[in-house]
């Protein structure tokens, strides 16, 4: 299996862009996990899925974030418009089972995010 | 400017030593932890979990060690090697009874050869 597949690796944009984070969960896991990465607040877990359902969107900073995961293969996280503190690496992971039960997330690279 | 970041407390050990890494958790009610190794520039990686009704779980080389009184958790590392070198996070499923997973701050684990 190729893992969680996250796109893309790198992206600079400049302030009022929009911007979107793909990802692409294994094959078979029914949970989808949206993760911010800084040095200033370490892993902030944004939203996650389970069966391409929101269950849990509390952690999305503002009304600029909104995700979506359209099918069971693909999720997507926007910002619009964006802002430089959105710097920051953004995971997605996916897990098959009660991530509160087995524990095992599956995180991809992340995309790392500069907005100048 | 300059932007204040998050230190991260390091543990700085020889080869071969073991290690132990410490993490406080925050909420009394969540019922099961995990702790993740990141390696730079790649995402967080599963090591090994525990209930909260144990207190001690061991797999290979790690042993994770849980006190739910104060609500801490330990990892130790035995024979510490350089590829252990990374940023080790404890994680907890919010609450218990949850897909919540949350992160602690994280400790570097600096291993000299």
């Amino acid at each position: 299996d190729a893992g969680v597949i996250q796109s893309p690796r790198h992206e600079v944009t400049e302030m009022g862009q929009e911007v979107t984070l793909r990802c692409k969960p294994i094959s078979g896991h029914n949970s989808l996990f949206w993760y911010r990465q800084t040095m200033m607040r370490g892993l902030e877990l944004l939203i996650y899925f389970n069966n391409n359902v929101p269950i849990d969107d509390s952690g999305m900073p503002e009304d600029r974030f909104s995700a979506k995961m359209p099918n069971a293969s693909f999720s997507t996280l926007k910002i619009q418009p964006s802002e430089p503190r959105d710097s920051a690496v953004y995971f997605c992971a996916s897990s098959s089972g009660l991530a509160s039960t087995t524990g095992e997330l599956f995180f991809g690279e992340g995309s790392r995010l500069t907005v100048l | 400017g300059e932007s204040v970041g998050l230190h991260l407390p390091t543990l700085s050990v020889q080869e071969g030593d073991n290690s132990i890494i410490n993490c406080a958790y925050s909420n009394s009610a969540s019922d099961y932890f995990i702790w993740y190794k990141q390696e730079s520039g790649k995402g967080p990686q599963f090591i090994i979990d525990i209930r909260s009704n144990m207190d001690k779980r061991q797999g290979q080389r790690v042993t994770v060690l849980l006190n739910k009184t104060v609500k801490h958790l330990s990892l130790q590392i035995a024979a510490t090697q350089p590829g252990d070198s990374a940023v080790y996070f404890c994680a907890e499923n919010y609450g218990g009874a949850t897909n919540k997973l949350i992160f602690g701050t994280g400790t570097l684990l600096a291993v000299q050869p």
